[in-house]
């Protein structure tokens, strides 16, 4: 069974830090992008950024773009997501989602299956 | 980057009732469309992929299909446990980007 879990809830005060994470199982980590997405309260889901394992090509979104990092732990199957100085606006849940589709062309594919979610409360 | 354009934003219908929720790309996507859905507090789901097609588990009374740059998720007979948020996604090209979502509510 194919299977994301990410990391617990994290509440933080604006400026620090932080570094969530997404531990895949069940299918071969390398050879399928892992994105992150967001979503602010009540609000709609939002793309930050996206990357292969295989090779690491990552690509964000240009809101995301400079304002976080997406790595991942090849020895470990696990994909992060990290801050170096968070904002108030960066309260949200994020989720991380493996794509399907077709090997590692990005175009055309589909999130499947998600993890969890993460809750990232960041406070002044 | 493309636009999706979801409508309605909300919805109240009844059970039984045949639903139906639109996208509309600012251009061409080809078929790279994919449908999921959210119930609160959950993670969302994938209910159509690549436009028409539906994964495993997914009850049939969901469908989609494409004209154009128009999208249509139909949901043939709403049932209690259809009640939730969906959203369209294109795979087209990056940006990924989501439609704003439909609630759909109980009348």
């Amino acid at each position: 069974e194919v299977q994301l879990v990410q990391s617990g809830a994290e509440v933080k005060k604006a400026g620090e830090p932080l570094k969530i994470s997404c531990k895949t199982s069940g299918y071969s980590f390398e050879s399928y992008w892992i994105a992150w997405v967001r979503q602010m309260p009540g609000k709609g889901l939002e793309w930050m950024g996206i990357i292969y394992p295989g090779d690491s090509n990552t690509r964000y979104s240009p809101s995301s773009q400079g304002q976080v990092i997406i790595s991942v732990d090849k020895s470990i199957s696990t994909a992060y997501l990290q801050w170096s100085s968070l904002k108030t606006s960066d309260t949200a849940i994020y989720y991380c989602a493996r794509l399907r589709g077709f090997g590692d062309l990005l175009s055309g594919g589909w999130f499947d299956p998600w993890g969890q979610g993460t809750l990232v409360t960041v406070s002044s | 980057d493309i636009q999706m354009t979801q409508s309605p934003s909300s919805l109240s219908a009844s059970v039984g009732d045949r639903v139906t929720i639109t996208c509309r790309a600012s251009q061409s996507i080809a078929s790279d469309l994919n449908w999921y859905q959210q119930k609160p507090g959950k993670a969302p789901k994938l209910l159509i992929y690549a436009a028409s097609n539906l994964p495993g588990g997914v009850p049939s009374r969901f469908s989609g299909s494409a004209s154009g740059t128009d999208f249509t998720l139909t949901i043939s007979s709403l049932q209690p446990e259809d009640f939730a948020t969906y959203s369209c996604q294109q795979s087209h090209t990056t940006p990924l980007t989501f439609g704003g979502g439909t609630k759909v509510e109980i009348k």
